[in-house]
Order: C-alpha cells, then sequence, then structure tokens
C-alpha cells in the first residue's frame, strides 16, 4: 500500500536557525513527489515537484531533494514568515489520478 | 484570476441533512478533485474527475456523490451527514497530467452536529 510519513510532527526554530524536513514514502513506481505550503485557514499551496532521485530544487530559502526512498526539505536561515504547515504528496505511475499525503509538519519560526 | 473558488467557507449541518459544497476553476484545467483534511491524518482524496462527464473514486467515497457536467464546476454533495464527515473539504484542481501540482481552493470547514 502507497504511504507517505512526514517527521518531525511539529518543529519550533529560531530565525536563522536550519534545518531540515522529512517525507518518508512507499509506493510501486514513483511517478512525482510534492511540496505543498499550507497557511492556517487556507489551502495548501504548491512548493516543488521532485521527479527521480537526486533531483533537487530551490525556492528562495528553500531546498527539496529525492532519494528512491525519501525526500527532504531543507530551509536555510528561516524567517517567521516560513511558519506553516509543510505537506508532502506522492502520485505512483500505476494510478496518477490519486496523490497519497503526508500529515504534515507544523514549522514555527520565532523571531 | 480567481483559481479555485469553494463556497460556503463555514457549514453547520444537523446529522441526516444533506448539502452540496461548490467548487468552481477558471483555468479550464481537466482535472478535479475533492478532499477532506482531518488532524493528523493528512488529505485523503474523495472522488476526483479527469474531464466533463467522468468521475471516480478516490480513498474515502462513502457519504459523498459528485458529477461533473462542465469543466468548471465539480460539486461535492452529502447525501447524509454524519458526525463523521465533520471536517475541512478542499477541492483542487490541475491540468494535464498533474505533474505541475494542483491548486486548491481555501476550503469549507464542516461540522455535523
Amino acid at each position: 500500500e502507497d504511504q507517505v510519513t512526514q517527521s518531525p510532527e511539529a518543529l519550533r526554530l529560531q530565525e536563522g536557525e536550519s534545518s531540515s524536513l522529512n517525507c518518508s514514502y512507499t509506493v510501486s513506481g514513483l511517478r512525482g513527489l510534492f511540496w505543498y505550503r499550507q497557511d492556517p485557514g487556507k489551502g495548501p499551496e504548491f512548493l516543488f515537484t521532485l521527479y527521480s532521485a537526486g533531483e533537487e530544487k530551490e525556492k528562495e530559502r528553500l531546498k527539496a531533494t529525492l532519494t528512491k526512498k525519501e525526500s527532504f526539505l531543507h530551509i536555510t536561515a528561516p524567517k517567521p514568515e516560513d511558519s506553516a504547515t509543510y505537506l508532502c504528496a506522492v502520485q505512483a505511475y500505476d494510478n496518477f489520478n490519486k496523490f497519497y499525503f503526508g500529515s504534515g509538519t507544523k514549522l514555527n519560526v520565532k523571531p | 484570476n480567481a483559481g479555485v473558488t469553494q463556497t460556503p467557507k463555514f457549514q453547520v449541518l444537523k446529522t441526516g441533512q444533506s448539502m452540496t459544497l461548490q467548487c468552481a476553476q477558471d483555468m479550464n484545467h481537466e482535472y478535479m478533485s475533492w478532499y477532506r483534511q482531518d488532524p493528523g491524518m493528512g488529505l485523503r482524496l474523495i472522488h476526483y474527475s479527469v474531464g466533463a462527464g467522468i468521475t471516480d473514486q478516490g480513498e474515502v467515497p462513502n457519504g459523498y456523490n459528485v458529477s461533473r457536467s462542465t469543466t468548471e464546476d465539480f460539486p461535492l454533495r452529502l447525501l447524509s451527514a454524519a458526525p463523521s464527515q465533520t471536517s475541512v473539504y478542499f477541492c483542487a484542481s490541475s491540468s494535464g497530467d498533474r505533474l505541475y501540482g494542483y491548486t486548491f481552493g481555501s476550503g469549507t470547514r464542516l461540522t455535523v452536529v
């Protein structure tokens, strides 16, 4: 069964303190791995798609990487405005109409 | 450029009542889907559509119906509301093969009492 597990559930950082979020997945033939950001009371906002092991994508202070079993979202020198819940999702080749989401990591960056 | 519009934003229903959650997109996206989000469980797919007239079930379809008569609209119907359907519901759309991510609506917070 396709599964996505995110860790930690919650993370508190001081402004400027870099860290990483983890997304472990089990899927029969990964077609794409997606990262989203969700602010309270809003829908998720698309950040990145990763397609194959070794791939990296960057956006401002965020960098996403992918291996055959997991993905990391690295946050470099975070700011309070980076506080949000970060969601990971996978899409498999055998049914790319269905995405499987993890339960998210809630990031709180304190000034 | 509205994107994905969901109405209502909040709703309280009594057990056994029915209602329709509305979703409309103005991006000419072929693919639309409904998710529910519950604490600690992530987003779970209820139903999806790959085009007008074509719908299919997701992970948790029981108690919900959908139809897609136009490209723009994808309403979700709750047939007989139950407390277990208390959740936040998100509609999402995407073009092509879904590799460029979804665009989500802002959600409907539903409480069934």
